[in-house]
């Protein structure tokens, strides 16, 4: 079956620093990935995602290229704000699975000042 | 705009209890789901529908009954509650060509 497999965590860095949160997946077929974030007693919105292979999905400075060889989808960023302080989820959905999502378990992420 | 639109926020349920909780959007979409949200497990697959009259077991479906008769409604019953069902449950809809879900805000039950 489906699985996602999301850095250890919690992840906490300082205002500017790089953000590098690591996924990889398994799945049959060619799945399309995501990354959801979590903001503190909210739901889940879509941050990004990619669709086929070496396709690099970007959104609010966020990226994360879909490296089918490696099975992964690294969440990238150059430079945190505090703002960012949230909840990170990868996921995939497999073919025709519309909405039928699989996630890994989830990385908080703190930025200090 | 709405979008998924869940109902209520909390709940507090004694053992054995049961309740609903409703899920509603207002996108036309085809496809509804259910998740439960646990610590350090991500979000897990609950029950599916791909439209009305239409659902599938997903990967944790014991314990919770679901049925759609119409295109934007989804509720989840919980025929009689225990405290391994204490979770943030979140609803979830997409249209048919698009894999990525739209979530509602989530309702946070606690079984005591």
């Amino acid at each position: 079956g489906n699985s996602v497999t999301q850095m250890e965590g919690p992840v906490t860095l300082s205002e500017e620093a790089f953000l590098t949160i690591n996924c990889t997946y398994t799945a049959t077929g060619y799945p399309s990935l995501f990354w959801y974030v979590q903001y503190p007693g909210e739901g889940l919105q879509l941050l990004l995602k990619a669709t086929k292979a070496d396709d690099k999905g970007s959104n609010k400075g966020f990226e994360a290229t879909y490296r089918k060889e490696t099975t992964s989808f690294h969440l990238e960023k150059g430079s945190v704000q505090v703002s960012d302080s949230a909840v990170y989820f990868c996921a995939l959905a497999g073919g025709t699975s519309y909405g039928k999502l699989t996630f890994g378990q989830g990385t908080i992420l703190t930025v200090h000042p | 705009n709405a979008g998924v639109t869940q109902t209520p926020k909390f709940q507090v349920l004694k053992t054995g209890q049961s309740m609903t909780l409703q899920c509603a959007q207002d996108m036309n979409h085809e496809y509804m789901s259910w998740y439960r949200q646990d610590p350090g497990m991500g979000l897990r697959l609950i029950h599916y529908s791909v439209g009305a009259g239409i659902t599938d077991q997903g990967e944790v479906p014991n314990g919770y009954n679901v049925s759609r008769s119409t295109t934007e409604d989804f509720p989840l019953r919980l025929l009689s509650a225990a405290p391994s069902q204490t979770s943030v449950y979140f609803c979830a809809s997409s249209s048919r060509g698009h894999t990525e879900a739209f979530f509602g805000q989530g309702t946070r039950l606690t079984v005591v």
